[in-house]
């Protein structure tokens, strides 16, 4: 997973309850992002960061916010999770801009909110 | 929105056939990439394509890319059980992108 790990890797929380998911990298990569995967949706943004402290929001950003203080870690929270967050979580990061944008993936946080 | 979309959705092959993904897209383009995700796995990038490319190779992968149709396909030769996987392609935004847009995914089935 070219030296990108999260923490955890499973998580069952209760709804209602604030969630934090780490994405750490070892490879200096400028950008980082943070997707979620559902049946029937694929791949699909939820907010990426462009440096230490430069994020913005993607495609489906309502209801979690991310932190990057160092370049290595990416932080994903949710504040308070609701059912419709049951999903699959994948980091990503990208070192080079165009034209090759090739991103490296995690491995993946399951997470169900009951 | 979604750019790509891939078609079929779902295809199984026997193996030592070969294996044929399209993906349409909506804008223009930079590059166009597939990934390959193993079940459980995050996403592989396997090949990319430059705008200015029609068609380009790696090991057993040609990908072909028609921008006046805004599509791309992506050819496994000699298909082998290992290469059961969702298959995806991403395409970036030509109005300068460091994001991607993945479509939904296509799900091969190689059978020994």
């Amino acid at each position: 997973d070219a030296g990108i790990t999260q923490s955890p890797r499973h998580k069952v929380t209760e709804t209602g309850t604030p969630v934090t998911l780490r994405c750490h990298q070892t490879e200096n990569h400028r950008y980082m992002y943070w997707y979620r995967q559902d049946p029937g949706h694929g791949l699909r943004l939820i907010h990426y960061s462009y440096g230490v402290k430069d994020t913005d929001k993607g495609e489906v950003s309502d209801g979690y916010s991310v932190s990057r203080s160092k370049t290595e870690d990416f932080l994903l929270t949710l504040e308070s999770a609701t059912s419709s967050q049951t999903s699959v979580y994948f980091c990503a990061a990208q070192g080079a801009t165009l034209p090759y944008n090739e991103q490296f993936f995690g491995p993946g946080t399951r997470l169900t909110v009951l | 929105s979604q750019q790509g979309e891939e078609d079929p959705q779902a295809l199984s092959i026997q193996e030592g056939e070969n294996a044929t993904m399209n993906c349409s897209y909506k804008t223009s383009i930079n590059n166009l990439q597939w990934y390959r995700q193993n079940s459980g796995r995050g996403l592989v990038h396997l090949i990319l394509i430059r705008s200015n490319e029609r068609e380009t190779h790696s090991g057993r992968l040609r990908v072909t890319l028609d921008t006046s149709k805004k599509s791309s396909s992506l050819l496994i030769t000699a298909s082998r059980a290992a290469d059961t996987a969702s298959y995806f392609c991403a395409t970036d935004w030509k109005g300068g992108s460091e994001k991607l847009v993945f479509g939904k995914g296509m799900k091969l089935t190689v059978n020994p």
